[in-house]
């Protein structure tokens, strides 16, 4: 089954640590995988995008990484700001359907001062 | 323009009523989507439109009738709901070729009475 597991769950961390947050997927063939942002009640935002050949994509404070042979993926977030605290999900795009993608449940974050 | 626009942000109906959410972008993309999302939980997809023409149903009820009547625009009509309808509903686009990134749109909250 095609699936997209995220850990934790939840994470509260003071403004300036960092963090990491988890991703494990069974999809298969495996096309791509995205990190998104998202603020309560508003639309995902793209963090980045990384294909198969691709170990690690940065975006600003954002740092990704993809293991594509044990299917894990992280993102850390460095020097934390109260503006990161949203929802992070991980999306994997497998080869046999491009335009349906399959998306974790999300790790909410929440930054506090 | 690099973004996609919805309207309205909110919209309450009662379940007699006829509503219609709109989606627009201008990125030249020709494939849009329609994704409904309840709250703590990942973004649902319920159709994709691909050059126009409807390429993917997920078997959604037909309370929710999707219109694309040109490239830019994606329309989501609305009777007959149910409260448990109620979500934030996403429109999302793409390039249309394959493994394209999907750009999501700020999202209509609706709620059914």
């Amino acid at each position: 089954k095609n699936q997209v597991e995220q850990s934790p769950q939840s994470l509260i961390i003071l403004e300036g640590k960092n963090c990491t947050l988890q991703c494990n997927y069974t999809v298969s063939p495996f096309s791509n995988l995205r990190w998104y942002k998202q603020d309560t009640g508003r639309g995902p935002v793209s963090l980045t995008i990384m294909t198969f050949s691709e170990n690690t994509k940065s975006n600003g404070r954002y740092t990704a990484t993809l293991d594509a042979d044990t299917k894990q993926s992280s993102l850390h977030i460095t020097a934390s700001q109260l503006s990161d605290s949203a929802s992070y999900i991980c999306v994997v795009s497998a080869l046999w359907g491009a335009q349906k993608l399959v998306f974790g449940q999300g790790t909410r974050l929440t930054i506090n001062p | 323009d690099t973004e996609v626009t919805q309207t309205p942000k909110h919209l309450v109906m009662g379940m007699t009523n006829k509503k219609s959410l709109k989606c627009e972008q201008h990125m030249g993309h020709r494939a849009m989507y329609w994704y409904k999302q309840k709250a703590k939980k990942p973004p649902e997809l319920m159709f994709v439109y691909s050059y126009e023409k409807l390429s993917i149903n997920e078997s959604v009820p037909s309370r929710f009738s999707p219109e694309c009547p040109n490239s830019s625009l994606l329309n989501l009509h609305l009777h007959a709901l149910q409260p448990e309808d109620s979500a934030l509903y996403l429109c999302a686009s793409s390039g249309g070729q394959g493994f394209d990134e999907q750009f999501f749109g700020p999202g209509t909250r609706l709620t059914v009475l």
